[in-house]
């Protein structure tokens, strides 16, 4: 079985500061590992994948993650914070089972103070 | 080209009512996934269809819910008798192709009050 923990249901940042959201997972096989960001009354929109290779990837809006074995972590970072961040994050992983069964953490708010 | 699309984007049914919720994946793409998010949590997994066939529906409960994704037409999620505690907001994927490097494409949602 997988599962996702995301650290911290509501994250606060000021404009221009550092954001970090933490993922860590539960995987019996590599894991293919994802980050959606959720807009208010809106689906979910890929910022970034995992699955094999370079393990810092970089997403869209400036987004990046770097996948740590040692720590089954998956953190999401971008360096300066802009008003527009401010949404739900969602952490994900696949189940190893040939196709996407995925598995979502509870998710992350994030807030941006002016 | 046009994304997932879904319709109802918000649906109110009384207990005991059927709630249908439709779902038109990307064009071209032959994969289908429902899952379904309650107030204050993550997404959960649902059911898998290919056309014509349900590939896995261990996330949805045995009873009152069906799925579907016929040869023609979109996909629908069928929830009969509905209860207070099916309000929540139901979202479709669909993925080109089978793999797990396969991008998801999510659609809007729709929300289901039970009233």
């Amino acid at each position: 079985a997988q599962s996702v923990t995301q650290l911290g249901s509501h994250v606060s940042v000021s404009e221009g500061a550092l954001v970090l959201l933490r993922c860590n997972y539960s995987s019996s096989v590599p894991p293919y590992l994802f980050w959606y960001v959720q807009y208010p009354n809106q689906g979910l929109q890929l910022l970034l994948k995992y699955t094999t290779g370079a393990t810092l990837v970089k997403g869209i809006n400036g987004f990046e993650a770097e996948f740590k074995k040692s720590e089954t972590s998956f953190h999401l970072t971008k360096p300066s914070a802009h008003m527009s961040d401010a949404a739900e994050y969602f952490c994900a992983v696949t189940s190893p089972r040939g196709y996407q069964k995925v598995t979502f953490g509870t998710g992350t708010k994030l807030q941006v103070i002016p | 080209n046009a994304g997932v699309m879904q319709n109802p984007r918000h649906l109110v049914r009384r207990r005991g009512q059927e709630a249908r919720l439709r779902c038109s994946p990307v064009k071209g793409h032959s994969h289908v996934y429902w899952y379904r998010q309650l107030p204050e949590e993550g997404l959960k997994f649902m059911v898998y269809l290919q056309k014509e066939n349900i590939i896995d529906e261990s996330g949805m409960p045995k009873e009152r819910f069906s799925a579907e994704f016929p040869k023609e037409g979109p996909s629908i999620l069928r929830i009969q008798q509905v209860v207070r505690g099916d309000s929540a907001a139901y979202f479709c994927a669909s993925s080109l192709r089978l793999g797990q490097e396969e991008t998801q494409y999510f659609g809007p949602g729709t929300r289901l009050l039970v009233l």
